[in-house]
């Protein structure tokens, strides 16, 4: 069955760049999407379609794809940015939806 | 604004079944699909599986398929997830959720244990 590989943990301090990388072979043709999940709440959409930003979404988070490697960057992140991160994604026949693991980022 | 709200939580023997229901309002409740996905405590978002509205098709995640059944009553803009043959490791908060935007229900918790 088709996956997508994220790294458990990611770790920065206030005002660094963080950057959650999200790997699977069907990539160069799918769209990556990012979700924000805090403790308590539902998930947040910060990126759609590899590189797009929802409205209300600050600039600082964007997103970018190349080859089988998706890549969520939080430039200068903030102690709120402290969260679970998803990538998801389709398999190649675009009928099934696939989650990555999830990264956990600690901004201290 | 949309809205999805959840059946509450249930507890459950192994080997029976759950059904959790999910009600869509505040857009056109058969143009777009709903998908369900689950978080095990202490694990990630696992997607089940996808329904779509209008015509009542459904696309399942291999790990669920033959287990897992997703219905719809557009009557009411309600859809249904059934799980069968539960076992502990289903305990999980089940979602609902328009996968590719925010709009998620508030999760249902289903515990299974004898």
């Amino acid at each position: 069955s088709y996956e997508l590989t994220q790294p458990p943990s990611v770790s920065v301090s206030p005002g660094q760049t963080a950057r959650i990388t999200c790997s699977g072979d069907a990539l160069p043709k799918k769209y990556a999407y990012w979700y924000q999940r805090k403790s308590g709440q539902a998930p947040v959409l910060v990126i759609y379609e590899d590189t797009k930003r929802p409205s209300g979404i600050p600039e600082r988070f964007s997103g970018s794809s190349s080859g089988t490697m998706a890549t969520l960057t939080i430039s200068g992140a903030q102690v709120e940015d402290e969260a679970d991160y998803y990538c998801y994604s389709t398999d190649s026949s675009g009928n099934l939806v696939v989650f990555g693991g999830g990264t956990k980022l600690t901004v201290l | 604004q949309v809205q999805l709200v959840q059946s509450g939580a249930e507890v459950k023997k192994p080997g029976a079944s759950v059904k959790v229901s999910c009600k869509a309002s505040g857009y056109t409740f058969s143009s777009h699909y709903m998908h369900w996905v689950r978080q095990a405590p202490g694990q990630g978002l696992e997607w089940m599986g996808v329904i779509n509205p209008s015509g009542g098709s459904t696309s399942y995640a291999q790990k669920f398929q033959g287990r897992v059944t997703m219905t719809r009553d557009t009557s009411t803009s309600t859809v249904y997830m059934e799980l069968s043959s539960l076992r502990s490791e289903d305990t999980a908060v089940y979602y609902c959720a328009r996968v590719g935007t925010s709009y998620w229900g508030q999760g249902t918790l289903v515990t299974v244990s004898s």
